[in-house]
């Protein structure tokens, strides 16, 4: 049974550009949450989708947006990146919101 | 608004102690709180969940225990090793299906 996965694991970015990330839930999962954690600290909360729709967001801007798709896999894009985008964004899947999962993160160095 | 503490920042023991973490939350009016392992530049991988109706949970050489009333959870490790050195964290929300409040994780390192 795969757990959840992440791509791509690294990637490189110049200040302004776009970028997305992608998240393939645990199987049997149906919510999917992103965060993003900056060196040496505890992950933020970023946003939640369940049934394909945003259910929860936390303090993050506009730039950061997402899609889940009918087979629960889930997409974080940001948009025009800033140096201070740079860090580990993971992605937990769950059903229905109980016990998070995590996947092995996404490292995006923004120059 | 929740706030999670984690005390101690930073942990160096020698292999064999047995240690302890703590975890103190602001807002008791939690669902669960979970106990994460953190790799350096790795996922999350979950160690313990507590249900707010449980005092504690054990996993092999961990224990984990919840006081809602006092807000504060602690994570025992036996016996550590030094493949146990790592940063933990804990987690809590607020409700269910809610999203995870995290501490900023203790480092632990053990020495052999």
């Amino acid at each position: 049974d795969a757990g959840v996965t992440q791509s791509p694991t690294h990637l490189i970015k110049t200040r302004g550009q776009q970028v997305t990330l992608r998240c393939s839930p645990k199987s049997g999962h149906d919510t999917v949450s992103w965060y993003q954690q900056a060196l040496g600290q505890g992950p933020q909360f970023i946003f939640q989708y369940y049934e394909e729709e945003e259910r929860q967001r936390g303090n993050f801007p506009d730039r950061f947006s997402g899609h889940q798709f009918p087979n629960y896999s889930s997409e974080l894009n940001v948009n025009a990146l800033l140096l201070g985008d740079s860090a580990l964004y993971l992605c937990a899947s769950s059903l229905d919101g109980y016990e998070q999962y995590f996947g092995p993160g996404t490292r995006l160095t923004v120059t | 608004k929740q706030e999670v503490t984690q005390i101690p920042a930073a942990l160096s023991v020698p292999e064999g102690e047995n240690l302890v973490l703590n975890c103190s939350f602001t807002d008791s009016a939690i669902y669960n709180l979970q106990w994460f392992r953190q790799d350096p530049g790795k996922g999350l991988t979950s160690l313990l969940l507590i249900q707010s109706s449980q005092r504690e949970q054990t996993s092999g050489r961990l224990n984990a225990s919840l006081d809602k009333s006092s807000g504060r959870s602690t994570l025992y490790i036996a016996a550590s090793q030094p493949g146990d050195s790592a940063t933990y964290l804990c987690a809590v929300p607020m409700e269910y299906g809610n999203k995870l409040v995290f501490g900023a994780g203790t480092i632990l390192r053990v020495k052999s």
